[in-house]
């Protein structure tokens, strides 16, 4: 069993639409991190959260330390939205801030 | 612009060949990583450096090397490639924790070994 897990793998969604993508862990974690990837293209990072929620614009992250849970939600979807999200985790410790990744979810946003 | 620069972005190597991935980082991060990623998997880190001077060995190391060349410059080089080192790689930087977005990746270099 991979230790982060996302879901759903894939997601079709109509612009406009509120679209969540969650993010399960099984290891103890000093950080969670939000990454985008456009295909083809390079990897941004959109959130590093450890605990609460983040927002920035229309995208928001929470996470629940206890339930080893994040979600990324998207308000108000966009076909430039279109994309792969990835949720990685820090186990932390030391000077490196090492990630595990999870597979990712590609999103597509329909106009 | 500030960031992670890698080249070469694309690459064919025939087997057996030996190349270098070049990345460069800008930020004054101490630490930097590569990973590779493979269709249908997360990301896999291969190498990564705490600081300047220091390297050790991430999750798939093995056909791969790397120099910490000063606080600016991580390449990875593959001695002698193989078709399974056909990937995508990616350079990334980090600041210590507690910072807002704490990873900064290169574009990546997507490379075919055949």
């Amino acid at each position: 069993k991979n230790e982060v897990e996302q879901s759903p793998q894939n997601l079709t969604a109509q612009e406009g639409e509120f679209i969540t993508i969650n993010c399960s862990y099984s290891v103890g974690i000093s950080a969670l991190h939000w990454l985008q990837q456009h295909p083809g293209g390079g990897i941004v990072s959109l959130f590093m959260l450890s605990s609460g929620k983040k927002k920035h614009g229309r995208l928001i992250a929470t996470i629940n330390i206890q339930e080893k849970h994040s979600s990324l939600h998207i308000t108000a979807s966009h076909p430039r939205d279109s994309a792969v999200y990835i949720c990685a985790v820090s186990k932390g410790g030391g000077a490196t801030n090492k990630l595990i990744f999870g597979t990712g979810t590609l999103l597509a946003v329909q106009p | 612009n500030a960031g992670v620069t890698q080249t070469p972005k694309f690459q064919v190597l025939k087997t057996g060949q030996s190349m270098t991935l070049q990345c460069a980082q800008d930020m004054n991060h101490n630490s930097m990583y590569w990973y590779r990623q493979d269709p249908g998997m997360g990301l896999r880190l291969i190498y990564y450096s705490a600081s300047e001077g220091t390297t050790d060995k991430g999750e798939v190391p093995n056909g791969y090397n790397v120099s910490r060349l000063n606080k600016r410059e991580f390449s990875l080089r593959l001695e002698s490639a193989a078709p399974s080192q056909t990937s995508v790689y990616f350079c990334a930087s980090s600041e210590v924790l507690g910072s807002t977005y704490g990873y900064t990746f290169g574009s990546g270099t997507r490379l075919t070994v055949v």
